[in-house]
Formats: structure tokens, C-alpha cells, sequence
């Protein structure tokens, strides 16, 4: 059992240029998030899904955009990548029981920066 | 909004001392609260939990009471080791809100041998 897979593991970007942040989940979770982590910081939401097709905005989605067209695959597309947008970025998704979330699963992360 | 509010770190201890890393927290209506830890170059994981008031989550020998008259969540462990050394976050889920997910900002913790 994989859990969340993140690729790649780490990148350094140029400012304009874009990627895409792979993450790809095989426990039939309909909740999956994007996380940055900037140093001595907690995490911020970037955006989530809460099933194919359905995507919304975190705290902190400019410049980021997502797409969910399958349950298992969430990527994260950066355009005109930034000095702002070096971080750590964790994909996870969530297991929820009777409304209550029970636990989320994190991807080992991608580290980024971009210079 | 809700927030989660954590003891700033970094925190060094000697192996076997007895471990406190405060979290208070601000919500409406009862949230569930979590501890997450993340080791050296890995993703986050769930350390423990606890989803109504006095429920006590334990794990690994650590262990955190859900106090709804202090509005906090301490974690505690009684003998530390060096392998504990890693990255604790204090977190909050209110009920039925996947977006509402608020992290605290992470405690640094090194256990020396």
C-alpha cells in the first residue's frame, strides 16, 4: 500500500517558468490537499478537492491552479513561478468518518525553489 | 477564525527528561484536535487525536487530554529518546469542514543522548 505519492521530490525553477506537482493517492480518498510549508512556519492550504471534478481555494491559492479528474491523481500546476513560491509543498488526502475527519495522509513532499 | 497557537521552539532535551509542548487553540462548536509529527525529510504523520472534551489520545507513550474549559491540547510524553527528535504540530478539524484544517506552526524537538 503506497499511500500518497509525491513527484519529484525536489526541483529548482527559474522565475516565469512553470511545472506541474504530481500526487497521486491509492486509498479511494475523496479528500486531497495541497499544503506549503515555509521554514519555521505551520502549513497553509493551497487548495483541496473533495472528489473528482470538485476543487476549491485554501488559504493562499494565487498563482497556483489544480485540476481532479480522477479519485486518485491531484496535481498542483504552478505558472510564472516566483522567488515567493520556494517552499516545501505536501499533497495529503484525508479519511473522514461520520463528519468527523479522522486522520490525513501526507505525501513525503517537494521541495522548491525558485531563483 | 480558528487558530492553534503552540510553544515556540526549538525545545533540546536530555534522553529520559519529561516532555510538555503547550497548544492552546481558538474554535467554535467542538473541533477535533490532533498531534502530527514529521521526521527528517519526510511528510507529516498522525501522532494522535482526541474528538470530544476530557478524551485523552495516546500513542508511543505520548498522550494529549482534550481540555475544553483551557481550550487546550498538551502533548506529554514522560521519557523522551532520541529518536523522538522531530517536528510536532498541533492541529484542529472543526466538524464537517475539510477546508477548515488549521496547523499550528511546529515545535522543534532534539532529544541528546
Amino acid at each position: 500500500n503506497a499511500g500518497v505519492t509525491q513527484t519529484p521530490k525536489f526541483r529548482i525553477l527559474k522565475i516565469g517558468q512553470s511545472m506541474t506537482l504530481q500526487c497521486t493517492q491509492d486509498m479511494n480518498h475523496n479528500y486531497m490537499y495541497w499544503y506549503r510549508q515555509d521554514p519555521g512556519m505551520g502549513l497553509k492550504l493551497i487548495y483541496y478537492s473533495v472528489g473528482a471534478g470538485i476543487t476549491d481555494k485554501g488559504e493562499v491559492p494565487n498563482g497556483y491552479n489544480v485540476s481532479r479528474s480522477t479519485t486518485e491523481d491531484f496535481p498542483l500546476r504552478l505558472e510564472l513561478a516566483a522567488p515567493s513560491q520556494t517552499s516545501v509543498y505536501f499533497c495529503a488526502s484525508s479519511y473522514w468518518g461520520q463528519g468527523v475527519l479522522e486522520k490525513l495522509f501526507f505525501g513525503s513532499g517537494t521541495q522548491l525553489s525558485v531563483l | 477564525g480558528d487558530s492553534v497557537t503552540q510553544m515556540e521552539g526549538p525545545v533540546t532535551l536530555s534522553e529520559e527528561a519529561f516532555l510538555t509542548i503547550n497548544c492552546t487553540y481558538t474554535a467554535t462548536g467542538y473541533p477535533s484536535l490532533f498531534w502530527y509529527v514529521q521526521y527528517p525529510g519526510e511528510g507529516l504523520q498522525l501522532l494522535l487525536k482526541a474528538t470530544k472534551a476530557d478524551d485523552k489520545g495516546s500513542n508511543k507513550g505520548f498522550e494529549a487530554t482534550y481540555r475544553k474549559e483551557t481550550t487546550s491540547f498538551h502533548l506529554e510524553k514522560g521519557s523522551v529518546q532520541v529518536s523522538d527528535s522531530a517536528v510536532y504540530f498541533c492541529a484542529l478539524a472543526p466538524r464537517g469542514s475539510a477546508r477548515q484544517l488549521t496547523f499550528g506552526s511546529g515545535t522543534q524537538l532534539t532529544v541528546l543522548p
